[in-house]
């Protein structure tokens, strides 16, 4: 599975966009971009995922470059409960085994 | 739904006892489930892969006979950690793959964790 990369912590005003970016500049074709976010003491709690096109569900969007060496993930309102660590990881369907790398902390600040 | 669970969420004990944590897809079946081990203010590390009904594949560095891992159905993986020691106080979490629903299929879900603390 390709490695990424995510920039270690990030600031959001609450109400505002956050948007986590993470690089994958050797993931594959069949590779899928997964983003979980783990809240303090809690399991990872498994956010949206794609491939190559751009996704939106009730928590997030994902927007996935057209090179697909990188993406994007938007929590469009973000408030006080999406503090978290984030973790993007590049997947190989049928795969297997989810390395977890250190994420992004993002901070909401009221 | 995909919601997955873990039992207990927490437990203490004493060294030198063995402990078994329980890990339940509670609607879908996941032929796969995955043990991670978390330290504080670290990224969860894989320790291993359980199969349905075959035996489990573990990470380079982690002891087989310390950590036995039991997948004897379609939605429980068992994990034991036997003679634990205060080293072996962490954060276990689990995770399933989901098998079957179209859109979601292979995505993991994970358990709520369950904190070791050995004394």
């Amino acid at each position: 599975d390709a490695k990424t990369t995510q920039p270690t912590s990030m600031d959001c005003a609450e109400g505002r966009a956050a948007n986590l970016p993470c690089n994958h500049s050797t993931i594959s074709g069949n590779e899928y971009v997964y983003w979980y976010r783990q809240i303090h003491s809690q399991g990872p709690q498994y956010i949206i995922h794609g491939l190559k096109n751009n996704e939106t569900n009730e928590m997030a969007s994902l927007i996935i470059t057209e090179d697909r060496k990188s993406s994007t993930l938007i929590l469009p309102h973000a408030t006080l409960r999406d503090t978290a660590v984030y973790y993007c990881i590049a997947l190989n369907t049928g795969g297997f085994k989810t390395i977890f790398g250190a994420g992004t902390r993002l901070f909401v600040k009221a | 739904g995909a919601v997955v669970s873990q039992h207990p969420s927490w437990v203490i004990c004493k060294s030198g006892t063995s402990v078994k944590i329980e890990c339940r897809s509670l609607d879908f079946q996941a032929t796969t489930m995955f043990w991670y081990r978390q330290f504080p203010k670290q990224s969860l590390m894989l320790m291993a892969t359980s199969n349905e009904g075959s035996k489990a594949t573990y990470e380079q560095g982690v002891e087989k006979d310390k950590f036995l891992i039991n997948h004897a159905s379609l939605t429980l993986s068992t994990l034991t950690v036997t003679s634990a020691h205060p080293e072996d106080s962490s954060f276990y979490i689990c995770s399933a793959r989901d098998d079957g629903r179209s859109e979601h299929v292979d995505t993991q879900y994970f358990g709520p964790g369950t904190r070791l603390t050995v004394l």
